[in-house]
């Protein structure tokens, strides 16, 4: 069946970087695009990004483009989402889903936990 | 892109049929019928109900069916049980940059 396994969670400083890392199995890899989407602590959803998986397209929230880059390696199967310029803002879970056709999310990660702290 | 606009609230006795809304603008729920509907149970991943407005996925209850009208959707679940009680976000495909955007959330309280 589908699964999506994220990295485990990450303690960074402000100003700092973050790579979250989304291994999928149980479907072909390049078939469907990968979202991010991240929740604050006691907050709502909020969508990030989107990678195609098929050709590499991107399509990123305008309230964190320019420090936010998503990327794909086809050969395991992982997609990545990079934040860059952390502030405590950031703090939040970070979900993949698998985007099965438009704005349709029918499989999601578990989740990693990043913590922006000084 | 601000979020769709939810009740935070909503509650209804077991048996009972509750609605809830998700406005949106021309510009994303009334332009496009790509609106889906999230249940969150605490500590865990989204999980989907409702894609496309209201086509329920295989697996998904049919005590949870979509609607929309104009800029708002509607999310109705029926025959409330208490496993139903959880936070539920709308989503919705839109023409601005930012592809997609989430409602703002709906806690659903079992009396």
């Amino acid at each position: 069946q589908v699964h999506l396994m994220q990295s485990g969670g990450e303690v960074k400083r402000p100003g700092a970087s973050v790579k979250v890392s989304c291994k999928a199995s149980g479907y072909p890899f390049t078939t469907y695009a990968i979202n991010w989407v991240r929740q604050a602590p006691g907050q709502g959803l909020e969508w990030m990004a989107r990678i195609s998986a098929n050709n590499g397209n991107t399509h990123y929230a305008q309230k964190v483009q320019g420090r936010v880059t998503v990327t794909t390696d086809t050969s395991t199967s992982t997609a990545y989402m990079e934040l860059r310029g952390l502030t405590s803002a950031d703090t939040a879970i970070y979900y993949c889903a698998r985007e099965y056709s438009l704005n349709w999310f029918d499989s999601w990660g578990q989740g990693t936990l990043v913590t922006v702290s000084s | 892109q601000s979020a769709l606009t939810q009740p935070a609230s909503v509650s209804g006795s077991p048996g009972q049929s509750i609605t809830i809304s998700c406005t949106g603008t021309s510009s994303d729920v009334g332009r496009y019928d790509y609106v889906s509907w999230y249940q969150q149970h605490p500590d865990t991943a989204p999980k989907l109900l409702i894609n496309d407005v209201s086509n329920r996925p295989s697996g998904v209850s049919s005590r949870f069916s979509g609607s929309k009208s104009g800029n708002t959707a509607s999310l109705t679940i029926s025959g409330l049980q208490a496993e139903d009680e959880a936070e539920y976000y709308c989503s919705s495909y839109t023409s601005t940059t930012t592809r997609y955007v989430f409602g703002s959330g709906t806690k659903v309280t079992v009396l």
